[in-house]
């Protein structure tokens, strides 16, 4: 069965502080995993895609790591800010009618 | 603004009533995908329709449709509404069949009460 688990559900930290999500699939054929920043009440937005060939890949402050061969990926978050409080949420292309699995999310609280 | 446009933003009605979403996708993009988002579950896909055709089904229930019109914008169609069905509904677009990047609207924030 197509399954993306996340973990930790929940994650509360200091700002200015550095954090690591991650997300663990099972879906197969796999094409590419993306992760989306979706703010309370508004709509998710994707902050990076992760290919098969690609290990690494960083968009600002955020960096995605993936390893198709255990099927893992992560999101660390650098130098936290407020702004970052938010679910992040871990989608893998690949099964789904949609040919997408989403993941449950992880819910961020950054405290100053 | 995020180029998706859905409405109402909030809605609160009965059981057994009926209620419409619409959707207004990104400028130039053909495909349109409804998901519903509860508390306790994470995105879960509806239905999507390219170019005013349905292209895939998810675990929508018979009480729910949707259609996409010639001008695209999109309708999601809740009927004999129950407690369970209080959730945020998102629309979606992307510009091909394949849902490479999608562009996700705010929600709409239904509460059945």
């Amino acid at each position: 069965k197509n399954q993306v688990e996340q973990s930790p559900q929940s994650l509360i930290i200091l700002e200015g502080k550095n954090c690591t999500l991650q997300c663990n699939y099972t879906v197969s054929p796999f094409s590419n995993l993306r992760w989306y920043k979706q703010d309370t009440g508004r709509g998710p937005v994707s902050l990076t895609i992760m290919t098969f060939s690609e290990n690494t890949k960083s968009n600002g402050r955020y960096t995605a790591t993936l390893d198709a061969d255990t099927k893992q990926s992560s999101l660390h978050i650098t130098a936290s800010q407020l702004s970052d409080s938010a679910s992040y949420i871990c989608v893998v292309r690949g099964g789904g009618a949609d040919g997408l699995t989403f993941g449950k999310g992880t819910h961020l609280i950054i405290q100053p | 603004d995020s180029g998706v446009t859905q409405t109402p933003k909030h809605l609160i009605t009965a059981t057994g009533q009926r209620v419409t979403l619409r959707c207004s996708p990104r400028s130039g993009d053909l495909s349109v995908y409804w998901y519903q988002q509860s508390l306790d579950q994470g995105l879960q896909f509806l239905i999507q329709y390219y170019n005013g055709e349905e292209r895939a089904k998810g675990n929508i229930l018979e009480r729910f449709s949707a259609q996409q019109f010639p001008d695209l914008h999109s309708e999601l169609n809740l009927s004999s509404l129950e407690l369970g069905d209080s959730a945020l509904y998102f629309c979606a677009s992307s510009v091909g069949v394949l849902n490479e990047k999608l562009l996700f609207g705010s929600g709409t924030q239904l509460s059945v009460l």
